[in-house]
């Protein structure tokens, strides 16, 4: 089967770095996504890795290690409205597959 | 464009009525899912269609149906609402590339 583990809660304050993790188990996926999701809201893409390494977009970033069956998100200069939940998702040959999300609340 | 629309925003039915939850894209994107998601929870994926003509079941299947009669429409139908299927519903819709789905903006989903 396939499954992904993620904390289900991380606190931090404005301006500073985050690092939600995300380990996963699976027997063949195309890439790993990320999903932001506030209260009452639609998930939003937010990045995808299809390839090891660091992907940049603005002030997130996304890495993927294969090998290591893990990846995360790294969100910088941490504004308020960035508290939201955050869901790693595998793309596999024909659905996309959610973790079950990290709550992420940011305090001033 | 306005990208994937649902309706009804909100919902409330009691146990054992049916009812058919709407969902369309415009992008003319082949990929379409449904998802449902509960408090606290992750996405949870009920069925999806590669295609016009082609539908396929997710995690959670029963209880739901699906068809994909053209590209832009891909409907949900509750066939016996039960207490369990309280849940908020998200359609997406995903171009060729598979890495980027588009949400709509969910239907809230009551049934007592």
């Amino acid at each position: 089967g396939q499954s992904l583990e993620q904390p289900s809660e991380v606190t931090a304050v404005e301006g500073a770095i985050v690092q939600i993790n995300c380990t996963y188990q699976t027997s063949g996926f195309y890439g790993l996504s990320w999903y932001q999701q506030h209260d009452g809201g639609a998930p939003t893409f937010l990045s995808y890795n299809a390839l090891d390494g660091l992907e940049e977009t603005g002030r997130f970033s996304s890495f993927l290690s294969r090998s290591d069956s893990y990846g995360y998100l790294l969100l910088q200069e941490l504004q308020m409205k960035d508290s939201a939940s955050y869901f790693c998702v595998l793309t596999t040959a024909d659905k996309l597959i959610f973790g079950t999300g990290t709550r992420l609340q940011v305090f001033p | 464009n306005a990208g994937v629309t649902q309706t009804p925003k909100f919902q409330v039915l009691k146990t054992g009525q049916s009812m058919t939850l709407q969902c369309a894209q415009d992008m003319n994107h082949e990929y379409m899912s449904w998802y449902r998601q509960d408090p606290g929870m992750g996405l949870r994926l009920i069925h999806y269609s590669v295609g016009a003509g082609i539908t396929d079941q997710g995690e959670v299947p029963n209880g739901y149906n699906v068809s994909r009669s053209t590209t832009e429409d891909f409907p949900l139908r509750l066939l016996s609402a039960a207490p369990s299927q309280t849940s908020v519903y998200f359609c997406a819709s995903t171009g060729a590339a598979y890495n980027e789905q588009f949400f709509g903006p969910g239907t809230r989903l009551t049934v007592l």
